[in-house]
């Protein structure tokens, strides 16, 4: 109930396109969703966050939208370019857990030019 | 520049070896974490603090410890116990009110000689 399910592992997308990435959660009681960006040596940065009463957040090219019947969110990145290539991490928490974090299992995103 | 320090970049451990890393924020935050990150894998908690002479045990604890003696300051001990010790290890902090982002050091890479 505590886990947080990301798909796809990997994704692949020409420079323009749109990659999505996918995650799902049992526990109704999150109510903190952010996305992390990481590259290869660095750690995560926080790209942008969302909560369960919002269903859908824009920062840029970067989109969240969450359904909170289904228990999902995704990460959109519009016309997406090589520098967004990186590994993408949903993840979720709840307000009274001390600030802890459950992870998705991470997304390596590649965008070819 | 506020952050989040960790090191060694690299640190190597022989069987049977203990070996502490790093990790001091000049961020003000309240709570720190600690967070093992595997290949294909999102990262999993090992130990949190919220205040200073404080922690929790996270989700794989087993062969950590951990101090928090001043609030700048959050070292983790990998211990012989930990059987498989290998991994990339990231600290973050928080300021320690609502739900306030994650900030992440750049990691160590711990390797067994």
């Amino acid at each position: 109930q505590q886990q947080v399910k990301q798909s796809p592992q990997s994704l692949i997308v020409q420079k323009g396109g749109i990659p999505i990435i996918n995650c799902a959660y049992e526990n109704t009681a999150f109510d903190y969703f952010p996305w992390y960006q990481q590259f290869p040596g660095k750690g995560p940065a926080l790209l942008i966050a969302i909560r369960p009463d919002v269903s859908e957040k824009k920062e840029g090219r970067f989109t969240i939208s969450f359904n909170k019947s289904a228990k999902q969110f995704s990460l959109h990145i519009m016309d997406s370019q090589p520098g967004d290539s990186a590994t993408y991490f949903c993840a979720a928490s709840k307000g009274n857990q001390g600030g802890k974090l459950i992870f998705g299992q991470g997304t390596e995103l590649s965008v070819k030019p | 520049d506020g952050g989040i320090t960790q090191s060694p970049k690299y640190l190597f451990r022989k069987e049977g070896q203990n070996v502490t890393l790093s990790c001091e924020q000049n961020l003000n935050h309240d709570a720190m974490y600690w967070y093992r990150q595997d290949p294909g894998q999102g990262l999993r908690l090992i130990y949190y603090s919220q205040i200073v002479n404080d922690f929790q045990k996270g989700d794989i604890a087993e062969g950590y410890s951990v101090s928090r003696e001043k609030k700048e300051s959050f070292p983790l001990t990998v211990t012989s116990a930990q059987k498989n010790p290998t991994a990339f290890y990231l600290c973050a902090s928080k300021t320690g009110q609502g739900e306030q982002p994650q900030h992440f050091g750049d990691g160590t890479r711990l390797s067994i000689l």
